[in-house]
């Protein structure tokens, strides 16, 4: 059964960096990419990035340059860092599993909602 | 980027209608190697996450009721909902994978 679940603060300060991770299920990682969602009320559903089983890594233009994504296949782990956060970021946070190639998200965790505030 | 535009972006509906939702991409998304549309369809209730209902446009994914449908090619699809029920209430989003930025339409909402 294919599972996915976001940990990590729930609160963020302004400045600071989130950090995310996204534990995923037996055989997920070395098969399937794992994309980064972001849901706000401002801007909708909102692509952060994914990264492949190879490691190789893509990134929404417009959030590049504060964007970090790895895997930890020693935990069964996929993480997500974004560098100064603001008010802008806060939202829920999705990881989800890419279609084999370039495809659809075929499954989500539950979401985990972050809030940049001091 | 592309730019996906839905319409509706509400739409309120009786038990056993028939529900149509556009959504419109800025550039085609279909991929003349294979054929494909590199579009989808999602539903998202409140407090969950979405739910892939159709991908290539128009293949169901596995345990999706008959009900939905996906058609269209290039730059414009729809949604179509037949015999609308009541767990159907949620909002619909497309979402385009052909190019990066994968990005996503603003949503409809779909009320009975």
């Amino acid at each position: 059964q294919v599972q996915l679940q976001e940990s990590g603060p729930g609160l963020v300060k302004p400045s600071e960096t989130l950090s995310l991770s996204c534990s995923v299920s037996d055989g997920f990682i070395s098969n399937y990419a794992c994309s980064w969602i972001r849901q706000s009320a401002g801007k909708g559903l909102e692509y952060i990035g994914r990264i492949y089983p190879n490691g190789r890594t893509d990134s929404n233009p417009s959030l590049k340059t504060r964007v970090t994504m790895s895997v930890d296949p020693s935990k069964m782990q996929f993480s997500l860092t974004l560098s100064s956060v603001t008010a802008a970021d806060t939202a829920i946070y999705y990881c989800a599993r890419v279609f084999p190639g370039v495809g659809p998200l075929d499954y989500w965790g539950p979401g985990i909602l972050v809030t940049v505030s001091s | 980027d592309i730019v996906m535009t839905q319409s509706p972006d509400s739409l309120a509906m009786s038990l056993g209608e028939r529900a149509t939702i556009n959504c419109k991409s800025s550039q085609s998304v279909l991929y003349s190697s294979n054929n494909k549309n590199y579009l989808a369809w999602y539903q998202q209730k409140p407090g969950q996450p979405p739910k892939l209902l159709i991908y290539w446009a128009s293949t169901r994914e596995s345990g999706v009721p008959d009900r939905f449908s996906g058609s269209g090619s290039g730059t414009d699809f729809t949604l179509t909902i037949t015999s609308l029920q009541a767990e159907d209430v949620a909002f619909y989003y497309c979402h385009q994978y052909y190019q990066s930025p994968f990005t996503f339409g603003q949503g409809t909402k779909l009320e009975i």
